[in-house]
């Protein structure tokens, strides 16, 4: 079945030391998109790229970066996790038509927690 | 600035109906969609409208008034599995998705 996969599932790491979560597709979807979610809220999203194009949501702190190395991967990295950074990681994605984005399917989440 | 208001928790019965209302003041407008999310789990599609009117799916069904702002998610014969929050989220005219914070809905026996 075509779907979005991302890994780990739950990561534990300590304040500050790097981390990095991966995201990858079977849809053949061009557009990739990571949001950040915590307990209740709405998911806020960080970055999104159409195809290759990257596009950084002006609120995302710089202690997170995204890479998209081809179609069918991209990752999130957190160069120094803060206690704040705790929360669910989506990763979603989409298909552009004549009318922009389309639906977006979202992958299971990685839930991090900071020490 | 752009806003989506849910409320924040309801309580319905099981084999009842519930109505989930979602108003929103965005710019632009380009679709409106309704995600399923269980806790700790990520969001699920359920439906998407951009005309006025009724979409029906099964037991869910959503409603959009465009000139009001408004949208509705319609549950029907509710079974326990339904107990989630339900996200509304709209598309801007820059096709960004602008979500509400989701409504908790708890199902009793």
């Amino acid at each position: 079945d075509a779907m979005v996969i991302q890994n780990p599932r739950y990561q534990v790491t300590q304040f500050g030391k790097p981390v990095t979560l991966s995201c990858s597709q079977t849809l053949n979807h061009n557009v990739m998109y990571w949001y950040q979610q915590k307990s209740s809220q709405a998911p806020k999203l960080l970055f999104h790229y159409y195809d290759k194009d990257f596009n950084n949501e002006a609120d995302t702190p710089d202690n997170f970066q995204s890479r998209r190395p081809n179609t069918s991967f991209c990752f999130l990295d957190i160069r120094s996790p803060g206690l704040g950074d705790a929360a669910m990681y989506l990763c979603a994605t989409s298909r552009t038509s004549g009318s922009g984005a389309d639906t977006q399917y979202f992958g299971p989440g990685t839930r991090l927690t900071v020490l | 600035g752009q806003n989506i208001d849910q409320p924040t928790e309801m309580t319905a019965t099981e084999g009842a109906i519930v109505q989930i209302n979602c108003t929103y003041q965005t710019s632009g407008f380009n679709g409106l969609f309704w995600y399923q999310q269980h806790a700790g789990e990520a969001p699920t599609f359920l439906s998407y409208n951009v005309l006025d009117g009724l979409e029906e799916k099964g037991r869910f069904s959503s409603f959009l008034s465009r000139s009001k702002g408004y949208s509705y998610l319609l549950l029907k014969e509710l079974q326990m599995k339904d107990s989630a929050s339900y996200l509304c989220a709209v598309r801007d005219s820059n096709y960004q998705l602008i979500w509400g914070a989701g409504t908790k809905l708890i199902i009793k026996p």
